[in-house]
């Protein structure tokens, strides 16, 4: 079945420690989004990329870190210089962006918390 | 970015319909109504979409003013599995627009048995 695959489900940081969020589907999507979510709260984008190779900073982008070297995959390195990291991490993709009427398909989420 | 305006939360009971309003003034032309819905630790899960026209899928019906200023998702007979937050969002059609999407507060619908 195709989807989008998020690891691990569970996630623990150290102080001054990076750490890296997988993010890989198999829709043959052009367009991924990282999302983070607080308690209580909606979605707030981290970075987007429309193609391979190309990203872009959303509203929330200091601190985080991404690459897409490929098509399907779409990693999250969240920094040390990111001083709230504790949230749920989303991840999702679209055929394109820009295209109102074709829906994002998300992953099952990576909840991170500090020890 | 247009904005939606749904209400906090809603109950209803299991076997009966669901009417979750939402209100969008502000919409213009190019922008599709799109509703998602997350359950507890879970992801967000597309439900359905819709420009002008009502639409009907295996999920839900979604209504849509004649003005477009509101809509209304309809589930037709509530299971305790729809139990969820509800999100009403405007998604523009544009080379220009980066695709995200901007979730609000949403609806917590409860489905009592």
């Amino acid at each position: 079945d195709g989807g989008i695959t998020q690891s691990p489900k569970y996630l623990f940081r150290k102080e001054g420690q990076n750490v890296t969020l997988s993010c890989e589907q198999n829709l043959n999507h052009d367009a991924m989004y990282w999302y983070r979510q607080d308690p209580g709260q909606g979605l707030r984008l981290i970075y987007y990329s429309q193609i391979v190779n190309d990203f872009q900073k959303g509203d929330i982008a200091e601190g985080y870190s991404v690459s897409r070297e490929k098509k399907e995959s779409f990693p999250l390195t969240v920094t040390s210089a990111q001083k709230n990291p504790t949230a749920f991490y989303l991840c999702a993709s679209s055929i394109r962006s820009g295209v109102g009427n074709q829906p994002q398909h998300f992953g099952d989420g990576t909840r991170l918390s500090i020890l | 970015d247009a904005k939606t305006t749904q209400p906090n939360s809603m109950e209803s009971n299991e076997e009966e319909p669901v009417h979750l309003p939402c209100n969008h003034s502000t919409i213009s032309g190019t922008d599709y109504i799109h509703w998602y819905r997350q359950l507890p630790s879970q992801g967000p899960e597309y439900v359905i979409h819709g420009l002008t026209s009502n639409v009907n899928n295996r999920m839900a019906s979604l209504a849509i003013a004649e003005d477009r200023k509101s809509s209304t998702l309809i589930l037709h007979r509530a299971t305790l599995r729809d139990a969820a937050v509800y999100y009403c969002i405007l998604r523009d059609h544009g080379s220009s627009n980066t695709g995200k999407l901007i979730f609000g507060q949403g609806t917590t619908l409860q489905v009592k048995p």
